[in-house]
């Protein structure tokens, strides 16, 4: 049973410097999202595709996020600039249309 | 108002009871609705997902959605000490592009003593 699987696991940066992270949704969801998540909160929307578009985009996300999905496959998150607020677990998902989503393992990342 | 709202807890309950977990949102729209368990430091898992009105069964696990109340709840029966973890409601509006953005509550911590 391949599930979602993400990379890295965990990732700690300095402040300033740029991060990328990989998602590899199941394979035959059309349907990739991205989440952040901070301790005692749930999941905060960033993003999702819907095959290789990308449909919505938080208000929230600045401009150093970007996400990219080439081939309507794998996806990844880029931050650039990373400040110390922006550590938490970043989490992917993936779906079958608007059906039920499920989650990666998350990366965790750490700005010092 | 935030658009997901649960009590935070924790939630206590011994073994072998019925845990009730509730959850409101404010989009009347919404059109979909999921509960996640989370252990601590993992990710979320999808337990129950809800699109009509009423009961939803699914082994030890009920959900319940009343769309004129914007409310759902999850009941957990004969409660376990492994369901011991935060739950996540969640809610998915009907977003301008035809999909979907999904809205999570803080979650809940339900601890199940022995």
């Amino acid at each position: 049973d391949t599930g979602v699987s993400q990379d890295p696991r965990h990732k700690i940066t300095k402040r300033g410097q740029n991060v990328t992270f990989r998602c590899d949704p199941i394979s035959e969801h059309n349907r990739l999202y991205w989440y952040r998540q901070t301790l005692g909160q749930g999941p905060e929307f960033l993003t999702y595709f819907q095959n290789e578009a990308q449909l919505e985009k938080s208000r929230l996300l600045s401009d150093r996020f970007s996400a990219e999905r080439p081939k309507g496959s794998f996806s990844t998150l880029e931050i650039q600039r990373t400040e110390q607020g922006d550590s938490a677990m970043y989490l992917c998902a993936s779906s079958s249309g608007v059906a039920e989503q499920y989650f990666g393992p998350g990366t965790r990342l750490t700005v010092t | 108002q935030k658009e997901v709202e649960q009590n935070s807890g924790p939630l206590s309950v011994p073994e072998g009871a019925i845990a009730s977990l509730n959850c409101t949102y404010s989009d009347r729209g919404s059109q979909s609705f999921f509960w996640y368990r989370q252990y601590s430091g993992k990710s979320p898992e999808l337990i129950m997902s809800i699109y009509s009105n009423g009961d939803k069964e699914d082994g030890r696990f009920t959900a319940q959605l009343n769309k004129a109340s914007q409310y759902v709840s999850l009941l957990i029966r004969d409660s376990q000490p492994s369901d011991s973890a935060t739950y996540l409601c969640a809610v998915t509006p009907l977003g301008r592009t035809g999909g979907f953005k999904t809205i999570f509550g803080a979650g809940t911590r339900l601890f199940v003593k022995a």
